[in-house]
Formats: structure tokens, C-alpha cells, sequence
């Protein structure tokens, strides 16, 4: 069975440019989280959607936004890139609301130059 | 609200010694607490957790943490290291109530010398 996958592996930007990444969870699941690992910081929890609902976001400027796919792919979107947005991005999946266990992809990581 | 601090960034031993993580953590509700491993270019991955169930927990690859309330404390241990646990360990706590939102720690990272 396939993991949580993300794409692109890694991205690299300038400020101001805006940057979409990609994740499809694993199969059966309708729950998708995103969180950003910025060097030297534990996760920061940004966005949960479930059921193609945005359920909750992290304390993110609006500039972080995303959406969830009929089949359950989200996307997440960061417009007007700054340098601190450079972190390693992770979805994880679950499979319902609250879903005790997360399965983590291989995350994306964004450089902003 | 929740959060753990993880009071080591950095820890090693040897091959054949015990492993010791340690997580302090503070919630207003009854929480549930997590140990979560990140190895090198690989997605997290859930090694245990602590669900006001019994207090002595035990995970994948023969680690167990200890639930203690009275120390707000759920370590992580492991008898004897092997050089493929080497990866950066979080410790994570969730309340059971509200938005069950994951609140990761810091990290811990690893080292394991031959």
C-alpha cells in the first residue's frame, strides 16, 4: 500500500514568488494535516483538512492557505514568500477526524532565496 | 493548552547501551502523548503512545516509555541502542477534548557510535 506522498521533494524560490505543494494521502483516508519544520523549531501544526473542509489552521499569517481534493489531495499555497518561509513542509494523513495515528510523506523542502 | 518540552537537543551512545529521551510535558486536559522517529529523508513515523491506558507504554523496535503523571514526564527508553536507531526522536501531546491538534517538542537527535 502506498504511503503519503508529496511533491516536489524539494522547491526553491525567491521572495515574492508564490509556491504550491503537493500531497496525496494514503488511501482511505480523509483527513490531511500540514505542518512546517523550520530549522532549530519543532512542528508547527499550519492547516487539518477533512472531508474536503478546512477544519482548523495554526497561528500562520493568511498567506499560508490550501485546499483538499474531492479524492482527499491537498495542496498547500504560500504566496508573497519570505526568507523564513525556507522550512521542510509536512503532510500527514489519517483516517478520520482526529485520527490518533498520523503516517507522515517524506515532506517537501521549500528554499526561499 | 498543551505543549513538551524536550530537555535534550542532542544525545549519544554507544552500540549496546541504553537509550534514554527525555520529554516533560503540560496540559490542562487529560493528554494523550506520542514518541514519533524521523529518520534521515524519511517521513515520520509513529513509534508509540500513551493513551491513559496503562502507564508503561512499549513501541516498535524495542523502545517503551513510562507514563508519570506526578512528574508530567513520559521518557523514552530503549535496553540497548543499535546504529539504525540513529534518527531524530519528538515527543508529542494531543489533549482529548477540542480540536485534536498534535503539538510536536523540539526534537532530540540521536547518535549512535560503534
Amino acid at each position: 500500500e502506498a504511503g503519503v506522498t508529496q511533491s516536489p521533494t524539494h522547491l526553491i524560490k525567491t521572495r515574492g514568488q508564490q509556491a504550491t505543494l503537493r500531497c496525496s494521502p494514503i488511501s482511505g483516508h480523509t483527513s490531511v494535516y500540514w505542518y512546517q519544520q523550520a530549522l532549530g523549531l519543532g512542528l508547527q501544526f499550519l492547516l487539518w483538512y477533512d472531508e474536503g473542509e478546512e477544519r482548523n489552521r495554526g497561528n500562520f499569517p493568511p498567506r499560508f492557505s490550501g485546499r483538499q481534493f474531492p479524492n482527499y489531495s491537498s495542496e498547500l499555497n504560500v504566496n508573497a514568500l519570505e526568507l523564513e518561509d525556507s522550512a521542510l513542509y509536512l503532510c500527514a494523513s489519517s483516517s478520520g477526524q482526529g485520527g490518533e495515528k498520523l503516517f507522515f510523506g517524506s515532506g517537501t523542502q521549500l528554499s526561499v532565496l | 493548552a498543551q505543549s513538551v518540552t524536550q530537555l535534550d537537543s542532542h544525545v549519544s551512545v554507544s552500540e549496546g547501551t541504553p537509550v534514554l529521551l527525555r520529554c516533560n510535558y503540560s496540559s490542562s486536559y487529560s493528554p494523550s502523548l506520542f514518541w514519533y522517529v524521523q529518520h534521515p529523508n524519511k517521513g515520520l513515523q509513529l513509534l508509540l503512545k500513551y493513551t491513559s491506558a496503562a502507564t508503561l507504554v512499549k513501541g516498535i523496535n524495542g523502545f517503551e516509555a513510562e507514563f508519570k503523571k506526578s512528574e508530567t514526564s513520559f521518557h523514552l527508553t530503549k535496553p540497548s541502542a543499535h546504529m539504525s536507531d540513529a534518527a531524530e526522536y519528538f515527543c508529542v501531546v494531543r489533549a482529548n477534548t477540542g480540536f485534536q491538534k498534535l503539538v510536536f517538542g523540539t526534537g532530540t537527535r540521536l547518535l549512535v557510535s560503534p
